[in-house]
C-alpha cells in the first residue's frame, strides 16, 4: 500500500531560524512527488514537483530536495508569513487507472515573530 | 493564481437532504478530481475524471456521485446527507498528458446536524 509520512506533524521557530521537513514515501512506481502549501480554510497551493532523485528545487526561502526514500522541504531565514500547513504528496496510479495525488498529513508549521 | 471556484465555501444543511457542491474551472483543464479532508487528516481522493462523460471512483469509498457533462464544470451530489458526511471537501484540475500540478479550489466545509 502506498504510504506518505511527514514529519514532524507540528514545528515553531523563530523568525530567522531555518529548518527542514521531511517527506518520507513508499510507493510502488514513484511518477512525480509534490509539495503544497495550505493555508487554513483554504485549498492547498502548489508549490514543486520533483521528478527523480537528486532533484531539487528552490522558490524565494524555500528548497525542496529528492531522494529514492525522502523529500526534504528546506526553508531558510522564514518570516511569519511562511507559517501554513506544508503537504506532500506522491503521484502513483490507484485503481481504475487514476494518477490522482496521495497526500500526507503535513507538517503545521508556526513562524514566531 | 488558479482559476477554480467551489461553491459553496460553507454549507450547514440537516440529515436527510439533497445537496450538491459545485466546482468550477476557466484553464481548460481536461482532469477534474473531488478530495475529502478531515480536520487534521489527509485529503483521499473520492472522485475522478479525464474529460467530458468520464467519471470514476476514487481511493476512498464514498456515497457521493459526480458528473462531467461539460469540461469546466464537475459538481458532487451527496442525495441524503448524514453527518457521517460531514468534511471538507476540495475539488481540483489539472491539464492532460504527463505529470503536471493540480490546482485546487477554496474548498467547500459541510457540516450535516
Amino acid at each position: 500500500e502506498d504510504q506518505v509520512t511527514q514529519s514532524p506533524e507540528a514545528l515553531r521557530l523563530q523568525e530567522g531560524e531555518s529548518s527542514s521537513l521531511n517527506c518520507s514515501y513508499t510507493v510502488s512506481g514513484l511518477r512525480g512527488l509534490f509539495w503544497y502549501r495550505q493555508d487554513p480554510g483554504k485549498g492547498p497551493e502548489f508549490l514543486f514537483t520533483l521528478y527523480s532523485a537528486g532533484e531539487e528545487k528552490e522558490k524565494e526561502r524555500l528548497k525542496a530536495t529528492l531522494t529514492k526514500k525522502e523529500s526534504f522541504l528546506h526553508i531558510t531565514a522564514p518570516k511569519p508569513e511562511d507559517s501554513a500547513t506544508y503537504l506532500c504528496a506522491v503521484q502513483v496510479r490507484t485503481r481504475g487507472g487514476a494518477d490522482g495525488l496521495t497526500f500526507g498529513k503535513g507538517t503545521h508549521l508556526i513562524i514566531q515573530p | 493564481e488558479a482559476d477554480i471556484y467551489q461553491t459553496p465555501r460553507y454549507l450547514v444543511i440537516g440529515t436527510g437532504k439533497k445537496i450538491t457542491l459545485e466546482c468550477s474551472q476557466t484553464m481548460g483543464h481536461d482532469k477534474m478530481y473531488w478530495y475529502q479532508q478531515d480536520p487534521g487528516m489527509e485529503l483521499h481522493l473520492i472522485h475522478y475524471s479525464y474529460g467530458v462523460n468520464s467519471t470514476e471512483k476514487g481511493d476512498l469509498s464514498s456515497e457521493s456521485t459526480v458528473s462531467r457533462i461539460r469540461t469546466e464544470h464537475f459538481p458532487l451530489t451527496l442525495e441524503s446527507a448524514r453527518p457521517s458526511h460531514t468534511s471538507q471537501y476540495l475539488c481540483a484540475s489539472s491539464e492532460y498528458g504527463g505529470l503536471t500540478e493540480a490546482f485546487f479550489g477554496q474548498g467547500t466545509r459541510l457540516t450535516v446536524v
